[in-house]
């Protein structure tokens, strides 16, 4: 267990239905991210937040999905009117920002959209 | 072209083999080199990181990187059954928000 928590651990819904998932960093990290990972490949980068900021947004992070950090503690994904192709592991992982900033990652949400 | 390739595998070795994994990456820019292991069901954990052209050793396990070639190794001295699961390269760049950027992964199963 790494101490960065996420829940659901599993969640299957409909098409067009929105979701949220919650992750709860390592305590004293400042920043979180968000990866995704679909079946067969490493997780891609999504998003970062440096306490409550958020200052990356990958490409693969269309205008369905939005996070939040709103404390600087605990982060939510959002998928709004999901797809099909939106079915993958979603991965959140902190770290401090100090030296190499090793990433701890929690054992992500699992999302199948039918 | 890709920016990391890696072999998807799978591969079986039987205990005590050694397994070598590779990775090769486009971006001369990456700055540490990382190994991730990831179990089923879980998410990856950092294995062993380096940061110039070298090997590094830690137990079993030695990491070798090779810039001007723009590949890197893993090595795993006999292997265990424990060792099953999947092996995924990762770069990073510093600054900007250190997002690392990984491989496609190797599964790997060390069978009894």
């Amino acid at each position: 267990d790494t101490g960065v928590s996420q829940d659901p651990r599993h969640k299957i819904t409909k098409r067009g239905q929105n979701v949220t998932f919650r992750c709860d960093p390592i305590s004293e990290h400042n920043r979180l991210y968000w990866y995704r990972q679909t079946l067969g490949q490493g997780p891609e980068f999504l998003t970062y937040f440096q306490n409550e900021a958020q200052l990356e947004k990958s490409r693969l992070l269309s205008d369905r999905f939005s996070a939040e950090r709103p404390k600087g503690s605990f982060s939510t994904l959002e998928i709004q009117r999901t797809e099909q192709g939106d079915s993958a592991m979603y991965l959140c992982a902190s770290s401090l920002t100090q030296g190499l900033g090793e990433q701890f990652f929690g054992p992500g949400t699992r999302l199948t959209v039918l | 072209q890709k920016e990391v390739e890696q072999d998807p595998g799978p591969l079986s070795v039987p205990e005590g083999a050694i397994v070598s994994l590779n990775c090769t990456y486009s971006n001369s820019a990456f700055q540490y080199f990382m190994w991730y292991r990831q179990y089923s069901r879980k998410g990856p954990e950092l294995l062993m990181y380096t940061y110039s052209s070298g090997n590094k050793e830690d137990g079993r396990f030695t990491a070798q990187v090779d810039k001007s070639s723009k590949y890197i190794s893993l090595f795993i001295r006999d292997s265990q059954p424990s060792d099953s699961a999947t092996y995924l390269c990762a770069f990073l760049l510093t600054g900007g928000g250190n997002k690392l950027t990984f491989g496609t992964g190797t599964q790997l199963k060390v069978e009894l």
